[in-house]
């Protein structure tokens, strides 16, 4: 069984502080995605990785995986209110089609 | 609009009930997926069909649950005798085709098992 582990669970920072959360598996995964989740809505895509050692940056965001495909980190940058959500992370084990195996989350609050 | 739509938002039942759940998933996707999400945890795979098929149902918890797609469009998550620990969020998502790694998800519909 394919498991991903984040942490921290939880996560309350003030504004302008950096944080980073990680997801961690002892399997490899095709590819790596980390969705954002509002309460009351279901998960939005940010980004998808899929080779290792990959890094993409979104805006504040920077997103990693690790060269083994069995890990991901999530950095954002001089947190902001408006980052306030569910982080979560996703594998997509090989086979095709979005079989998304999730962590658990992390919620992370930012304070003005 | 142009999202995933789930109806209900929200579902009350009472114990031993049957219930429906819908989803309007993107037109034109072909894929379409069930996850249930339970309270401080992230979404789990129910189902997957790609047109009219159930490609994979091995999410499915026990056979009180089951799904259908019959025109390839508009999918429904039928939960026979409920009991209290189905209750859950229950998620939609609808992506272009098998090989697409996109998933759009709906909001989402809150059953609340009584």
């Amino acid at each position: 069984t394919q498991l991903l582990e984040q942490s921290p669970q939880f996560l309350s920072i003030q504004e302008g502080e950096n944080l980073t959360v990680y997801c961690n598996s002892s399997s490899v995964f095709s590819s790596l995605q980390w969705y954002r989740q509002e309460p009351g809505e279901g998960p939005v895509l940010l980004v998808t990785v899929v080779t290792g050692g990959e890094v993409k940056k979104l805006k504040r965001l920077t997103f990693q995986f690790g060269d083994a495909r069995k890990d991901s980190s999530l950095h954002i940058t001089a947190a902001q209110p408006g980052d306030t959500g569910l982080y979560l992370c996703a594998g997509l084990p090989s086979g095709g089609y979005n079989k998304l195996i999730f962590g658990a989350g992390t919620r992370l609050a930012v304070h003005p | 609009g142009a999202g995933v739509s789930q109806t209900p938002s929200n579902k009350v039942t009472e114990k031993g009930k049957y219930v429906e759940l819908r989803c309007d998933p993107i037109s034109g996707h072909t894929a379409l997926y069930w996850y249930r999400q339970s309270l401080g945890q992230g979404p789990e795979f129910l189902i997957y069909f790609q047109g009219t098929g159930a490609a994979d149902d091995s999410g499915l918890p026990n056979d009180r649950f089951f799904a259908v797609r019959p025109e390839g469009s508009v999918s429904t998550l039928k939960i026979q005798r409920t009991e209290r620990g189905d209750s859950a969020v229950y998620l939609c998502a609808s992506s272009l085709g098998r090989d697409s790694t996109e998933a759009f998800f709906g909001q989402g519909t809150r059953l609340t098992v009584v």
